[in-house]
């Protein structure tokens, strides 16, 4: 069973880099899968952030790409996220997910539960 | 960028009630690059139904997916307790890109 699991500080101040990370669990990210970030602020919806390829391959939401980086590391079966430069409406929920294969590719089918990060000095 | 609007905003129905649930898109798009998400409080998303009409794994024969071109809908055929929650669609676009309507909750009346 595929599990996903993100990691944050919870509490960032403004101006400074958030650094994300998700662990995967159940399956080997070198193997195959798209993987992604998206966030949600609190009472509001769904915004994708960023996604990368088990190839390497990256693509970013270009609301974002400024001041993104996503990257994975195969050996410790995650993948990351760092925003910089972050402010109070970069407070959210951030979630990792899986993006689905064939007929589900333009899905996401497989969540964590999310980490909640407060942009706050 | 391809744009979803969801209505209505909100849905009040009684458990045992049809859900009808509307998602439409800015321009065409495919229907093979559409799904739908159920979100409960304190919970992530669950994937519903992806290329607009197919169930997810698991997910019950009650919630079904439809449409083409610009209007796509999400029906709950008869609404169970646990189907009280927020519902978004979402497009999957060629750049790539990943967009999400702005959701809608179906509530208890």
């Amino acid at each position: 069973q595929v599990q996903l699991q993100e990691s944050g500080p919870g509490l960032v101040k403004p101006s400074e880099t958030l650094s994300l990370t998700c662990v995967v669990s159940g399956y080997a990210i070198s193997n195959g899968y798209d993987w992604g970030w998206i966030r949600q602020p609190p009472g509001k919806g769904l915004e994708w952030i960023a996604r990368i390829h088990h190839s390497g391959t990256i693509h970013y939401n270009p609301s974002f790409e400024s001041r993104v980086t996503i990257s994975a590391d195969t050996s410790k079966n995650q993948f990351s996220l760092k925003m910089t430069s972050m402010s109070a409406t970069d407070t959210a929920l951030y979630y990792c997910a899986r993006r689905g294969q064939g007929l589900a590719m333009g899905a996401f089918d497989i969540w964590g539960q999310g980490t909640m990060v407060t942009v706050s000095s | 960028e391809v744009v979803l609007t969801q209505s209505p905003g909100t849905l009040y129905l009684s458990p045992g009630g049809r859900a009808t649930l509307s998602c439409r898109a800015s321009q065409s798009v495919s229907s093979g690059f559409l799904a739908w998400y159920q979100q409960k409080p304190g919970q992530a998303p669950r994937l519903l139904i992806y290329a607009a009409s197919t169930r997810a794994t698991g997910i019950p024969a009650r919630f079904s997916g439809s449409g083409s071109g610009t209007d796509f809908t999400l029906t709950i055929s008869t609404l169970e307790p646990e189907d009280f929650a927020v519902y978004y669609c979402q497009h999957f676009g060629s750049s790539p890109t990943w967009t999400f309507g702005q959701g809608t909750k179906v509530e208890i009346k």
